[in-house]
């Protein structure tokens, strides 16, 4: 069956470190998401993918760069961690659709990273 | 610009009872609608979506009709047990592939 796989689970790390959290997805799908998830704020969207080579910014993106190499992954760095940076993050993907007019398909979930820098 | 708005948690139940979770959104254009749920310890994973106007969206259980006049999409079960506590999401899908989230509800059913 396709998944979506994130590592590692847990992470604990120290102010300043670089930190990088992968994502794997076997869907097949050109899209692909980071989001963080804290108290209060739901999901927030940190960077995005439309494919191969292709990077975007988020709402939330400073602090965090991704690299799309392959469909497949989307490895979130943070380049030097704050603990403004605790977080769970989740990645996510969905198809592309070719046909015209479709606003925003279904996004599958990884099980999460839960980041805690101190 | 786009947004969601659901109510706030958390929502205490008992066993049986009937749910309604509230969404409202502020929309451009033509979007999808979703719910997500998000089990203790795990990633947000779909419910049930509506793609236009008048559409119910169903699955386990829950509905949502897509709400145009009111900009609403609200959640609802006749009965609930206590394997559906859990967090629910409501979402606007936008052109472009985005989706944009609400902040959640936290659901505890008590048995």
């Amino acid at each position: 069956d396709a998944e979506i796989t994130q590592s590692p689970r847990h992470k604990i790390t120290e102010t300043g470190r670089q930190v990088t959290l992968a994502c794997h997805q076997t869907w097949n799908h050109n899209n692909m998401f980071w989001y963080r998830q804290d108290l209060g704020h739901g999901l927030r969207l940190i960077h995005y993918s439309y494919g191969v080579q292709d990077t975007n910014k988020g709402e939330v993106s400073d602090g965090y760069s991704v690299s799309r190499s392959n469909t497949e992954d989307l490895p979130l760095t943070l380049e030097s961690a704050a603990s403004s940076q605790t977080s769970v993050y989740f990645c996510a993907s969905s198809e592309r659709r070719l046909t015209s007019g479709t606003a925003g398909d279904t996004q599958y979930f990884g099980p999460g990273t839960r980041l805690t820098v101190l | 610009g786009n947004s969601v708005t659901q109510m706030e948690g958390p929502v205490t139940l008992s066993e049986e009872a009937f749910l309604t979770i509230n969404c409202t959104y502020t929309a451009t254009g033509y979007p999808s609608l979703f719910w997500y749920v998000q089990y203790p310890g795990e990633g947000l994973q779909l419910l049930l979506k509506a793609t236009k106007a008048d559409d119910k969206g169903s699955n386990k259980g829950f509905e949502a009709t897509y709400r145009k006049e009111t900009t609403s999409f609200h959640l609802e079960k006749g009965s609930v047990q206590v394997s559906d506590s859990a967090v629910y999401f409501c979402a606007l899908g936008t052109g472009g592939f985005k989706t944009i989230f609400g902040a959640g509800t936290r659901l505890f059913v008590k048995a």
